[in-house]
C-alpha cells in the first residue's frame, strides 16, 4: 500500500540556518504530494503542494520538488526563523477528491535564536 | 469561511463515560475525515465519510467507538465506555470534491480520561 517516510525528529536548527526535512514515499504511480505544518496546540495546516512531477510547490519561504526518480518530495528553507518551530508532515493523496490522504510521522523541528 | 470547528476543545472526563466529540466541516466539503494524534503512534485515520457515507472505518480501535454523519454540516464521535488509553488529540477535517484538494483540519479536541 501506499507509504509516506520522514526524517526522525525532532531536528534543532538555528536561527538563519538552512532547513532540510526528508521525505520519500511509496506509491504504485503519481499521486499529489503536500507538506502540513502544525503549530503548538493547533490544527495541521497545508504549508504546500506539488501535484505532478518535477513541480515546486512554495510558500512562507519553503519549498519542496516533486521528483518522481527518486520517490521524494523534500522540504527546504534558506534561512528558518523561531516562528517556523513547529511539526511538519508529507503526505500523499490520488487525485480525485474521495481519495485518503496518506500522512507521514511529522517532523519536529525546533528553532533556537 | 471559519473553518472545521471543532467542540470540544478540551474534554476531561472519567474512565467509564461516554464522552462525545463534535465536527462542523466546511460548507460545500464533501469528505470528512477523524484522526487521532498521540505520541506514540503519530496521526491516526479512524474513519471516512464521503457525502456523509462511511466509507472506511478500519482505524476504528475497537466496538466502544462509533462515528455518525446524520448530514453534510455535522458529524460526531463517540467513545463509549471511554478509557485511559483513549487520552489523546481527535482531529476532523474535510476536503472538497475535484483532483489534487489537501484536507482542512480542526483545531482539535484534546481528551484525557483519568
Amino acid at each position: 500500500g501506499d507509504s509516506v517516510t520522514q526524517m526522525e525528529g525532532p531536528v534543532t536548527l538555528s536561527e538563519e540556518a538552512f532547513l532540510t526535512i526528508n521525505c520519500t514515499y511509496t506509491a504504485t504511480g503519481y499521486p499529489s504530494l503536500f507538506w502540513y505544518v502544525q503549530y503548538p496546540g493547533e490544527g495541521l495546516q497545508l504549508l504546500l503542494k506539488a501535484t505532478k512531477a518535477d513541480d515546486k510547490g512554495s510558500n512562507k519561504g519553503f519549498e519542496a520538488t516533486y521528483r518522481k526518480e527518486t520517490t521524494s518530495f523534500h522540504l527546504e528553507k534558506g534561512s528558518v526563523q523561531v516562528s517556523d518551530s513547529a511539526v511538519y508532515f508529507c503526505a500523499l493523496r490520488w487525485s480525485g477528491g474521495s481519495y485518503i490522504p496518506t500522512f507521514g510521522r511529522g517532523t519536529s523541528l525546533i528553532v533556537h535564536p | 469561511d471559519a473553518g472545521v470547528i471543532q467542540s470540544p476543545r478540551h474534554e476531561v472526563t472519567e474512565m467509564g463515560q461516554e464522552v462525545t466529540l463534535r465536527c462542523k466541516p466546511i460548507s460545500g466539503h464533501n469528505s470528512l475525515f477523524w484522526y487521532r494524534q498521540t505520541m506514540m503512534r503519530g496521526l491516526e485515520l479512524l474513519i471516512y465519510f464521503n457525502n456523509n457515507v462511511p466509507i472506511d472505518d478500519s482505524g476504528m480501535p475497537e466496538d466502544r467507538f462509533s462515528a455518525k454523519m446524520p448530514n453534510a454540516s455535522f458529524s460526531t464521535l463517540k467513545i463509549q465506555p471511554s478509557e485511559p488509553r483513549d487520552s489523546a488529540v481527535y482531529f476532523c477535517a474535510s476536503s472538497p470534491a475535484g483532483d489534487y484538494t489537501e484536507a482542512f483540519f480542526g483545531q482539535g479536541t484534546r481528551l484525557t480520561v483519568v
